[in-house]
């Protein structure tokens, strides 16, 4: 069973702290990384993707992944009130159709 | 920007009917999904759709479901026999790139939450 695992948290940050969060995963042959967000209700919104070993940066969000370790971060830099909500990390299967999802992680981002 | 639209946002049913989910993906996408996220739990796969067929199905997909793509626009996940456990938000996704290559980013409708009585 291949799975995507997250710290369901809540993690609590103040405003303008660094929120860091992190997900492993099992299967190897993933081709791509996703965080997306989702807040209460909603579906969930894309941050970013990655696919290349390393760190890639936009706006206040970087994420960072290590295939050999099997690891994806995305820290959040300055954080507002306004990024409290869940933050699923999304893997694709290698060779398939299939994106999965981790269960998440509730940030709160106290003002 | 562009959006994928489902409809109906809400549905109420009684145990042992039948419901449809509609859904439009956004006019370019080549890959349509369904996920459903019963409350408190994750976001769970349960089939794509490429090329007027399905591509990929997960154990959740069984024969109480169905897939179909009737028209040029429209996508819909069909859902014979309801169960108790069948209640969840229903997730419609589509993306422009899929299978082997290319990032598969997933851009999500607003869902349709299910309610079975």
């Amino acid at each position: 069973q291949k799975e995507v695992e997250q710290n369901s948290g809540p993690l609590s940050v103040p405003e303008g702290a660094i929120a860091s969060l992190n997900c492993t995963y099992s299967d190897r042959g993933s081709q791509s990384f996703f965080w997306y967000r989702q807040y209460s209700g909603k579906s969930p919104e894309l941050i970013m993707f990655i696919y290349s070993n390393g760190d890639k940066e936009d706006g206040r969000f970087t994420a960072q992944l290590n295939k050999a370790s099997q690891y994806v971060s995305l820290l959040i830099r300055d954080s507002q009130p306004s990024d409290s909500a869940t933050y699923l990390c999304a893997v694709r299967e290698g060779g398939g159709f299939k994106t999965i999802f981790g269960a998440g992680t509730r940030l709160f981002v106290k003002a | 920007e562009p959006e994928v639209t489902q409809t109906p946002s809400h549905q109420v049913t009684q145990m042992g009917q039948e419901v449809i989910l509609r859904c439009v993906p956004i006019s370019n996408h080549l890959y349509f999904y369904w996920y459903r996220q019963i409350l408190g739990q994750k976001v769970e796969f349960l089939v794509s759709f490429y090329n007027n067929e399905i591509s990929e199905k997960s154990e959740i997909f069984d024969d109480q479901f169905s897939v179909e793509r009737p028209d040029g626009s429209n996508f819909t996940l069909k859902i014979r026999s309801t169960k108790l456990e069948d209640s969840a938000m229903y997730f419609c996704a589509s993306s422009s790139t899929g299978g082997a290559s290319g990032a598969n980013v997933l851009t999500f409708g607003a869902g349709s939450r299910l309610t079975v009585l």
